[in-house]
């Protein structure tokens, strides 16, 4: 059965510092990876993808994340946050038909 | 004009009723789905159709039926609401055959009294 694990519920952050959001997952065959983001009271948004090539995936507003194959992982960074980046981030993981999506974690920047 | 619209935003209602949310999406796609997130923010996937045939089913009540007139609408129909049920319902299409992207809806949040 395929998972999604992401190991900080929840982070706090200073304006201007760097940021690490871990995901792993489990899935059987070639997998898709995504993070989505939710910001406060909004839908989710796709912020990167990675399906194949370059494991360092860049996505919008200077995020961008890395796949490391061998330890089952698709870490997302930013080196820089800002206040606006105050959001739910999803990972997930899938392939042809269905996605499966981690438990999220919640990003508080503090001006 | 928004890519994927669902309705109602926001549905409060007593337990034992039914109810419906409608889903539309403009972007031309095959496949879309119904997700629900739970008060704590875990997003689990219901159903999916493609073309308006069920493709996938998840463990879900039988108090829960999806209908797909055409392959833009994908409508939730909930019988005999329970408290359990409150939660935010986010629809969603699906870009691409193989790349599995999606769009999601602004979501719906149903609270059941």
């Amino acid at each position: 059965a395929q998972s999604v694990s992401q190991h900080n519920h929840h982070v706090i952050l200073s304006e201007a510092a760097s940021l690490e959001l871990g995901c792993n997952y489990s899935y059987g065959g070639t997998v898709n990876l995504f993070w989505y983001v939710q910001y406060p009271g909004q839908h989710l948004q796709l912020l990167l993808k990675y399906f194949s090539g370059d494991p360092l995936v860049k996505g919008i507003k200077g995020f961008e994340a890395e796949f490391i194959k061998s330890k089952f992982s698709f870490n997302l960074r930013k080196p820089s946050v800002q206040w606006s980046d105050t959001a739910e981030y999803f990972c997930a993981a899938g392939g042809y038909q269905k996605v499966t999506f981690g438990t999220g974690t919640k990003l508080q920047v503090i001006p | 004009d928004t890519a994927v619209s669902q309705t109602p935003k926001y549905l409060v209602t007593q337990m034992g009723n039914d109810k419906s949310i409608k889903c539309e999406q403009n972007l031309g796609h095959d496949t879309m789905y119904w997700y629900k997130q739970d008060s704590k923010k875990f997003l689990k996937i219901m159903f999916s159709y493609n073309n308006k045939e069920l493709i996938i089913n998840e463990t879900v009540p039988n108090r829960f039926s999806p209908k797909s007139p055409d392959k833009a609408h994908l409508n939730l129909h909930i019988n005999s609401l329970e408290l359990g049920d409150s939660a935010v319902y986010f629809c969603a299409s699906r870009e691409g055959l193989a790349k599995n992207i999606q769009y999601f809806g602004a979501g719906t949040r149903l609270s059941v009294l």
